[in-house]
């Protein structure tokens, strides 16, 4: 089972519509929790980041949750775009000494119609 | 700031040449870089991790005479896929950190392709 599980696995959803990505992690304790957007053929792009005590961090139409204590993170798109299509990942960094590397989530590829 | 070049951004070869890849950090100087390999649908998965001036450091399953890494300065790491293999045609991409390895800084990705 892997420690970072992304819901749904994919989603289609019209031009303009919002959208929920969730994301469900085992890692503990873990620095911080970062989604990314990979648009096809590209690397991710950092979209936000939070460290374990934050709640809630938002970057332009993104929004990204946080709650520590049952270990889910959501990812929500408001007035999804075209330009939205893309694989969203969430990642975790677990704390502590040497664990310097991300664990991934699987992902959820999200495609937006016109 | 921090941006992360790859060259080439695809490439097809025959099989059984090599194909090597550069990963630079434009605008900073990576202390720590990442190779990571992506299939069709799936996620990152990561193949090694390398130093500056030190050998790289594996993952299990990765056949290190297979993937060779060379990080000989701190803006330039390159991974050279030896006597390449259909199955190795993935999308690797490489990651790069400053300082505290507390952010990675991805790039662009490279599309290989085995014929």
């Amino acid at each position: 089972k892997n420690q970072v599980e992304q819901s749904p696995q994919s989603l289609i959803i019209l031009e303009g519509k919002n959208c929920t990505l969730q994301c469900n992690y085992t890692v503990s304790p873990f620095s911080n929790l970062r989604w990314y957007k990979q648009d096809t053929g590209r690397g991710p792009v950092s979209l936000t980041i939070m460290t374990f005590s934050e709640n809630t961090k938002s970057n332009g139409r993104y929004t990204a949750t946080l709650d520590a204590d049952t270990k889910q993170s959501s990812l929500h798109i408001t007035a999804s775009q075209l330009s939205d299509s893309a694989s969203y990942i969430c990642v975790v960094r677990p704390r502590g000494s040497g664990t310097y590397k991300y664990i991934f989530g699987t992902g959820t590829r999200l495609k937006v119609l016109a | 700031g921090a941006v992360v070049s790859q060259h080439p951004s695809r490439v097809i070869c025959k099989s059984g040449t090599s194909v090597k890849i550069e990963c630079r950090s434009l605008d900073f100087q990576a202390t720590t870089m990442f190779w990571y390999r992506q299939f069709p649908k799936q996620s990152l998965m990561l193949m090694a991790t390398s130093n500056e001036g030190s050998k790289a450091t594996y993952e299990q399953g990765v056949e290190k005479d297979k993937f060779l890494i060379n990080h000989a300065s701190l803006t330039l790491s390159t991974l050279t896929v030896t006597s390449a293999h259909p199955e190795d045609s993935s999308f690797y991409i490489c990651s790069a950190t400053q300082g505290s390895l507390e952010t990675q800084y991805f790039g662009p990705g490279t599309r290989l392709l085995v014929l």
